[in-house]
């Protein structure tokens, strides 16, 4: 069974600092994909990124990078200069899916409260 | 863009009572999936469909049932309700071959 450990339940900083959120996954599948998720307090899930068990490169997008270690199976997520628009809860989520589009339901950690303050 | 549609954004039903909750996909999605997400938990995933047809099952109640639609559309029809059935109601949906999922705003279920 596949499984997400986002051991950070709550993560308090102050605007203009890095911050790592963790994530570990387990699962016995060869292919995956990884993903993380922002719910601010509006309540809605907002898709950041998806990575696939066979792309180990890691990706930056402006303040946002990810770090993706097979080796350690985890998919860790870092906020360079964080602002207080970055407070959300961030959940980081695994998908083994079969293929053709059919099924790729998600199972999800359960989440890491964000706050940043000014 | 135009993104996933959930109506109603709110609802609050008794309990024993129905509720419909409806899902507009993306333009052009075929496939959906429906979660639940209880206070202070993380989303779990109650079942999916793609064209049309079911796809695959989880954690969801017999007192619900869900279908999609012709036009993609999706409605999950829950009945007999339970306090415990109050949490945010999510729909996604995401194109075939193509693993992300993206998210409507959700329908919080009030029951009392």
């Amino acid at each position: 069974a596949q499984k997400v450990t986002q051991a950070q339940t709550e993560i308090s900083v102050v605007e203009k600092e890095d911050v790592t959120l963790d994530c570990v996954y387990e699962t016995r599948d060869t292919t995956y994909y990884l993903f993380w998720y922002k719910q601010p307090p509006s309540g809605e899930l907002v898709f950041l990124i998806r990575r696939n068990s066979f792309d180990e490169q890691n990706e930056i997008s402006g303040r946002y990078s990810w770090n993706f270690q097979k080796s350690t199976s985890s998919f860790n997520f870092t906020i360079t200069a964080s602002q207080v628009v970055d407070s959300a809860v961030y959940c980081c989520a695994l998908s083994e899916g079969v293929g053709g589009g059919s099924n790729y339901k998600l199972t999800f950690g359960k989440g890491t409260l964000l706050t940043v303050n000014p | 863009a135009a993104g996933v549609i959930q109506s109603p954004r709110h609802l609050i039903k008794e309990k024993r009572e129905t509720a419909t909750l409806k899902c507009y996909p993306i333009p052009r999605h075929d496939t959906v999936y429906w979660y639940q997400q209880g206070p202070g938990q993380d989303p779990q995933f109650l079942i999916s469909f793609y064209e049309k047809m079911q796809s695959d099952k989880g954690s969801i109640p017999d007192r619900f049932s869900a279908q999609q639609f012709s036009d993609y559309h999706s409605e999950l029809n829950m009945s007999s309700l339970e306090l415990g059935d109050s949490a945010l109601y999510f729909c996604a949906s995401s194109l075939t071959g193509l693993p992300e999922a993206f998210f409507g705003q959700g329908t919080r279920l009030t029951v009392v």
